[in-house]
């Protein structure tokens, strides 16, 4: 069974500064997917950036970047020059492939609250 | 390019009565899974359809149900409510690309409140 942490609860960081969110994931899957989402007091949940595990590349998409690290299956998002928007629970998932193939669901973390301040 | 849609946005039910939640996928979308969001906790996959079918399930009872349409658009039906059953329903909604796998995308989700 594949298994996503979180360790941080919340986090606080100062608009216009970088902030990590980490994310640490267990798998026997060779070929694996890691997903951040991002969840506002609304409750849709945003997509924000993928990383394949065959990926040679850390992903980037804008202000968001993906810290990959095989070896050590962390896959820690990097938000540079934070804004107030930017305050809301940050979801890291990956994608279980189903046993009898041809689908895929998401198992997710447990969550960090990111608070920005002015 | 309208994204996945949900509705209702709030409900609010007694214990052992029945609920149907609906969910609309992005256009151009075939895939639509379903998660319990329980406060404080990640979303929990409960099933997902495809060719109106359901193609995997998560650990939920067969109080959980779904349907898929021609259109692409789903429902959740949940029986016999109970108090535990009051979470966050999001819909997500996806379609496979080749060498990006399936990234799903959400709504905006269901507020079900079991008193």
């Amino acid at each position: 069974a594949q298994k996503i942490t979180q360790t941080q609860p919340g986090m606080f960081v100062q608009e216009k500064e970088a902030v990590t969110l980490d994310c640490t994931y267990d798998t026997s899957d060779p070929s694996y997917g890691l997903f951040w989402y991002k969840q506002p007091s609304s409750g849709e949940m945003i997509f924000l950036i993928y990383q394949g595990s065959y990926d040679q590349q850390n992903a980037t998409e804008g202000r968001y970047s993906l810290n990959f690290q095989k070896a050590r299956k962390s896959a820690n998002l990097v938000i540079s020059a934070s804004q107030l928007g930017d305050s809301a629970m940050y979801f890291c998932a990956m994608r279980e492939l189903s046993s009898q193939g041809g689908s895929e669901k998401l198992v997710f973390g447990k969550g960090t609250k990111l608070t920005v301040n002015p | 390019d309208a994204g996945v849609t949900q509705s209702p946005t709030h409900l609010i039910k007694t214990r052992g009565q029945q609920v149907t939640l609906r969910c609309s996928p992005k256009s151009g979308h075939d895939t639509v899974s379903w998660y319990q969001q329980a406060l404080g906790q990640g979303p929990q996959f409960i099933f997902q359809y495809y060719e109106e079918e359901e193609r995997q399930r998560g650990n939920f009872p067969d109080r959980f149900s779904g349907h898929q349409f021609p259109n692409y658009s789903s429902e959740l039906n949940v029986n016999a409510l109970l108090l535990g059953d009051s979470a966050l329903y999001l819909c997500a909604s996806s379609f496979p690309q080749a060498g990006y796998g399936e990234t799903q995308y959400f709504g905006p989700g269901t507020r079900l409140l079991v008193l």
